[in-house]
């Protein structure tokens, strides 16, 4: 069975700081998506990676798939309050439309003013 | 902004009552889900479906059943709630492929006393 495992769980930090988040597994995934979730509404996709190696950024937000494709991270520079949600990983098995998709534990991120 | 809808987006109810979630897209997606999501954390797969008169069920055993009958609708039915069915109850969409982006409803946060 494919798992994801999201760390930190929680994670609290002061506006302006650094910070990031990691998602594991001992499987090979043939991509991966990171999507995060504000309070009340579900979660939206902020970026899909397919090759190993590969970092994207999304403003202040810089993701990394590994060269294993077996894990991913999250950096982000300088959060804002408005970076505060869920962040959950998710991952394929293949390439078809029945691929199995496994979402990660989460991470919840809180940003203090 | 996701063409996906859901309703209600709460629900208080008390044990033994039959209920539907409803879950509607305009996008014109095969694909959609349901997901069960406790406040915060991972999201359980449920069931899903491929398209029209195609329902699977997903990682996550529940004593729910739904039906797909129209490409657009895909309603989630509880014929007897219970306080263990307390929960948030995520619908999703997308186009067909591996890991494809997925477009979230708002969701239902059902409270069965």
């Amino acid at each position: 069975t494919q798992l994801l495992e999201q760390s930190p769980q929680f994670l609290s930090i002061q506006e302006g700081e650094n910070l990031t988040v990691y998602c594991n597994s001992s499987s090979v995934f043939s991509s991966l998506q990171w999507y995060r979730q504000e309070p009340g509404e579900g979660p939206v996709l902020l970026v899909t990676v397919v090759t190993g190696g590969e970092v994207k950024k999304l403003k202040r937000l810089t993701f990394q798939f590994g060269d294993a494709r077996k894990d991913s991270s999250l950096h982000i520079t300088a959060a804002q309050t408005g970076d505060t949600g869920l962040y959950l990983c998710a991952g394929a098995g293949g390439y078809s439309s029945a691929s199995k998709i496994i979402f990660g534990s989460g991470t919840r991120l809180s940003i203090r003013p | 902004e996701a063409d996906i809808y859901q309703t209600p987006r709460y629900l208080v109810i008390g044990t033994g009552k039959k209920i539907t979630l409803e879950c509607s897209q305009t996008m014109g997606h095969d694909k959609m889900y349901w997901y069960q999501q406790d406040p915060g954390m991972e999201l359980h797969l449920i069931h899903y479906s491929y398209g029209v008169n195609s329902t699977e069920k997903g990682d996550l055993s529940s004593e729910s059943t739904v039906s797909r009958i129209r490409t657009e609708h895909f309603p989630l039915t509880l014929e007897s709630a219970r306080p263990s069915h307390t929960s948030q109850y995520l619908c999703a969409s997308s186009l067909a492929g591996g890991l494809v982006e997925q477009f979230f409803g708002p969701g239902t946060r059902l409270t069965v006393l």
